[in-house]
């Protein structure tokens, strides 16, 4: 089935530096990429969209210029959380859609961890 | 109102009992249907994956959609403490590229 790795697992970072955030899709294209943000006993909140090659498409409330998305090819999408600070300390996870998606469901990452002290 | 409705719970079972999930949702546009499994820190588990009405079983998992009714549901059978994990119901509609709208999870704790 499909496999989406991300990393790091989890992440510890002072306030006021940036941290990265990378997820692959590593047996097909993901076309699409999503990033979510989790907060305790909460379901996933969509952050934003990313397509291979073009610009994300951030929801509505999330800071583009904090988390910046990069999605620069068909296998690869990375979150980068500028200027970090404690209050975005919270679980990140992505999702990858390629084809597959539509008749298998869609998959996600084991999540990422980030704690700003 | 929000899309995808889901009690959060907590639900506590025995082990062996059968368990139900159910979510509902408003869209009728929602074609696609998932059930994810997550356990604490780690990213959402594909369970069942459903394509419009019907049923889906998997092992000791039965996925339901009633489309008419705009509620889905899923069984556990013979559950067992491994089982104990928030589940997700999510949903979306073709042309949407995989965005997911998710349910707000169901903790469920299976006791020995």
């Amino acid at each position: 089935g499909a496999v989406v790795s991300q990393h790091p697992s989890r992440v510890i970072c002072k306030s006021g530096t940036s941290v990265k955030i990378e997820c692959r899709s590593l047996d097909f294209q993901a076309t699409t990429m999503f990033w979510y943000r989790q907060f305790p006993k909460q379901s996933l909140m969509l952050m934003a969209t990313s397509n291979e090659g073009s610009k994300a498409t951030y929801e509505q409330g999330v800071e583009k210029d904090k988390f910046l998305i990069n999605h620069a090819s068909l296998t690869l999408s990375t979150l980068t959380v500028t200027s970090a600070h404690p209050e975005d300390s919270s679980f990140y996870i992505c999702s990858a859609s390629g084809d597959e998606g539509r008749t298998h469901g869609y998959t996600f990452g084991s999540g990422t961890r980030l704690t700003v002290v | 109102q929000k899309e995808v409705e889901q009690d959060p719970g907590p639900l506590s079972v025995p082990e062996g009992a059968i368990v139900s999930l159910n979510c509902t949702y408003s869209n009728s546009a929602f074609q696609y249907f998932m059930w994810y499994r997550q356990y604490s820190r780690k990213g959402p588990e594909l369970l069942m994956y459903t394509y419009s009405s019907g049923n889906k079983e998997d092992g000791r998992f039965t996925a339901q959609v009633d489309k008419s009714s705009k509620y889905i549901s899923l069984f556990i059978r013979d559950s067992q403490p491994s089982d104990s994990a928030t589940y997700l119901c999510a949903m979306t509609r073709y042309n949407q590229g995989g965005k997911l709208i998710f349910g707000q999870g169901t903790e469920l704790s299976v006791k020995p």
